[in-house]
């Protein structure tokens, strides 16, 4: 992904509400997705992958879809809470073997 | 277990000083990462190691990063003559084999060149 500097998509929501976070990624070629989370002075966090064999995985609270072909990714967040509020960044392996590119990040801001 | 730790957490140093940075990484895993992060951005991916193999280095940016690896143990990534645009987050990951296994990540070295 291509970094835009700091100004960051946002999503403001109320706590309790579905939160939906969008990623469109650079490469056909990739086969394996991640959405990760980072909190303010912290490392990113893993919360779900997916792999280009399939198109929906769900977690606990989180849902990861993949639509590859219009490279789009999403993770949907249900009931979201204050603790969510975070950073959110997709990445994509397609570019080499053992990297990760990752996109620019979507802040989610969960108001209570 | 333990998580990837990094350290310093913070470091400040002059322009044109050389810095070190060390990662810790999980226990067993196989594989370490390097990244950068600059202010309100993405994470650039900056060296891979994976195993006895030979590093993939293609994201260093300049002849002035460098990084070597112990085994399968610490990692240390080395600026050499520091410059102001070097300022950033490092993060450090690791994995269990390959880049198709999950990487979890360190709390990051945030670095300041006045």
């Amino acid at each position: 992904g291509e970094n835009v500097g700091l100004h960051l998509p946002t999503l403001s929501v109320q706590e309790g509400d579905n939160s939906i976070i969008n990623c469109a990624y650079s490469n056909s070629a990739s086969d394996y997705f991640i959405w990760y989370k980072q909190e303010s002075g912290k490392g990113p966090q893993f919360i779900i992958d997916i792999r280009s064999n399939m198109d929906k995985r769900q977690g606990q609270r989180v849902t990861v879809l993949l639509n590859k072909t219009v490279k789009h990714l999403s993770l949907q967040i249900a009931a979201t809470q204050p603790g969510d509020s975070a950073v959110y960044f997709c990445a994509e392996n397609g570019e080499s073997y053992g990297k990760l590119t990752f996109g620019q990040g979507t802040i989610l801001t969960v108001h209570p | 277990g333990a998580g990837v730790s990094q350290s310093p957490s913070n470091k400040v140093t002059e322009k044109g000083k050389d810095v070190e940075l060390r990662c810790d990484p999980i226990s067993g895993h196989t594989a370490l990462y390097w990244y950068r992060q600059r202010l309100g951005q993405g994470l650039e991916f900056l060296i891979y190691f994976q195993g006895n193999s030979a590093p993939d280095k293609s994201g260093l940016p300049s002849d002035r990063f460098s990084a070597e690896r112990t085994g399968e143990s610490v990692s240390t990534l080395t600026i050499q003559r520091t410059q102001q645009e070097d300022s950033a987050v490092y993060l450090c990951a690791s994995s269990l084999v390959s880049n198709t296994d999950t990487q979890y990540f360190g709390p990051g070295t945030r670095l300041t060149v006045l």
